[in-house]
């Protein structure tokens, strides 16, 4: 069975720092991964999706990688801004097709101006 | 991107009552939907797959007579909480995934407190 660990489970960083948050999962036999954002109360926004073939994708301030082989995967924000302070959730497709997505319990960031 | 939408947001009912939640796919067609639960400061929790013209499959855990699935059209699955108790209180989510573009897609969230 899939289990996905996010680490830390909170995080608190001054503004203007650079950050990483770490996702990990135990059956390498993903079909891809996607990082979210939730704010509290809200829904999901999805932020980056990396198919099982690549490396890493970016979008502005944020990047991640997969390191399929290992089991991980990372999210780097850069420059982080008041405005980042949410909830990160990590989650992972297993196989192609109709298969739902397995989640971490996530990050909760606090970014303090 | 795909959009999918929730309605309602939010719900409040009395303990006993049912609730129909629903998830629309709006630009695009979706064979198979999924619906989680998150209860607070929890992550998202499978309940059940929803596929068009067929049964949905339940989580283990998930009571298919509580929490009935009807996946009537490619745009639309419907999730009816019957008898609602307080312990059903939570943020039910949906999500639909896009075939072309092998990613899931999700709805806003409906909030359902049970009173």
């Amino acid at each position: 069975k899939q289990e996905v660990t996010q680490i830390p489970a909170a995080l608190s960083v001054p503004e203007g720092e650079n950050l990483v948050l770490n996702c990990s999962f135990t059956d390498s036999a993903i079909y891809n991964l996607q990082w979210f954002r939730q704010d509290p109360g809200k829904g999901l926004t999805s932020l980056l999706l990396i198919q099982s073939s690549q490396r890493e994708q970016t979008s502005g301030r944020l990047n991640a990688s997969l390191d399929k082989s290992s089991g991980r995967s990372t999210l780097y924000i850069a420059a982080s801004q008041p405005g980042d302070s949410a909830t990160y959730l990590c989650a992972v497709s297993l196989r192609s097709g109709n298969t739902p997505l397995v989640f971490g319990k996530g990050t909760r960031l606090s970014v303090i101006a | 991107g795909a959009v999918v939408s929730q309605h309602p947001s939010w719900v409040i009912c009395k303990s006993g009552t049912s609730v129909k939640i629903e998830c629309r796919s709006l630009d695009f067609q979706a064979t198979t939907m999924f619906w989680y639960r998150q209860f607070p400061k929890q992550s998202l929790m499978l309940m059940a797959t929803s596929n068009e013209g067929s049964k949905a499959t339940y989580e283990q855990g998930v009571e298919k007579d509580k929490f009935l699935i009807n996946h009537a059209s490619l745009t639309l699955s419907t999730l009816t909480v019957t008898s609602a108790h307080p312990e059903d209180s939570s943020f039910y989510i949906c999500s639909a995934r896009d075939q072309g573009l092998h990613e899931q897609f999700f709805g806003p969230g409906t909030r359902l407190t049970v009173l």
